[in-house]
């Protein structure tokens, strides 16, 4: 059974930076696994944020960067605005399966 | 523009089947596949598995292998989703995604549709 781990929660202050992490427990996370970002806030449906580790869908804001980083994928947001309060979810794939990362809850505060 | 229309709320008891369908308009439909994803109250995302509208083949996560099947009809560009006997673990909000294979991605996403099961 495939674990795909993020940070349950993470807390940034407007206009600064803050990265979340996707771990896979079956060791390090590289570009073969092609990370997937999305976002979600309460009541909607996922949003797509970054493909293929890097790649931004054509309506992600510049402020959303993704990258591999010590081993895992990352998502870096710069900038932060409030409007940027959700959960955040990685999807890594493993050969046809892919498997959700468990979600951090961002909190701009 | 594209978009993912789901069917709606569905109401089931255990034991019995469940089937959702997600049509999409505004793009080549053969081009892509569906990915289906839910999602329980309070609990995260969980993939379910994707269909190539193409081919109609698909991928299953081992969880729902043998209780889940998913279609396809080229035709009216709609996809399907069954799930069969369902527990109340099945309640949930499940979503259909237009899939992108190379590089793999889910773009698009459909609004949901939300699945109760109760006795």
């Amino acid at each position: 059974q495939t674990v795909v781990t993020q940070e349950p929660s993470l807390t940034v202050s407007p206009g600064g930076t803050v990265t979340l992490t996707c771990a896979s427990s079956t060791g390090a996370v590289t570009s073969g696994y092609f990370p997937n970002w999305f976002q979600q806030k309460p009541g909607q449906a996922p949003r797509a944020l970054i493909y293929s580790t890097s790649n931004r869908h054509s309506w992600t804001p510049a402020r959303f960067s993704g990258s591999l980083l010590g081993g895992k994928a990352a998502l870096t947001l710069s900038g932060v605005q409030a409007e940027d309060e959700a959960e955040y979810y990685c999807l890594l794939s493993y050969g046809g399966a892919r498997v959700f990362g468990g979600g951090t809850k961002l909190t701009v505060l | 523009q594209v978009q993912l229309v789901q069917s709606g709320a569905e109401v089931k008891k255990p034991g019995a089947s469940v089937k959702v369908s997600c049509k999409a308009s505004g793009y080549s439909f053969i081009d892509y596949g569906i990915t289906w994803v839910r999602q329980a109250p309070g609990q995260g995302l969980e993939w379910m598995g994707w269909i190539s509208n193409f081919s109609g083949k698909t991928n299953y996560g081992q969880k729902f292998q043998g209780r889940a099947t998913m279609t396809t009809d080229k035709y009216t560009s709609t996809a399907y989703m069954e799930l069969k006997n369902l527990t109340s673990d099945d309640a949930a909000v499940y979503y259909c995604a237009r899939f992108g294979v190379i590089p793999p991605r889910e773009d698009y996403w459909g609004q949901g549709t939300l699945v109760a099961v109760s006795s």
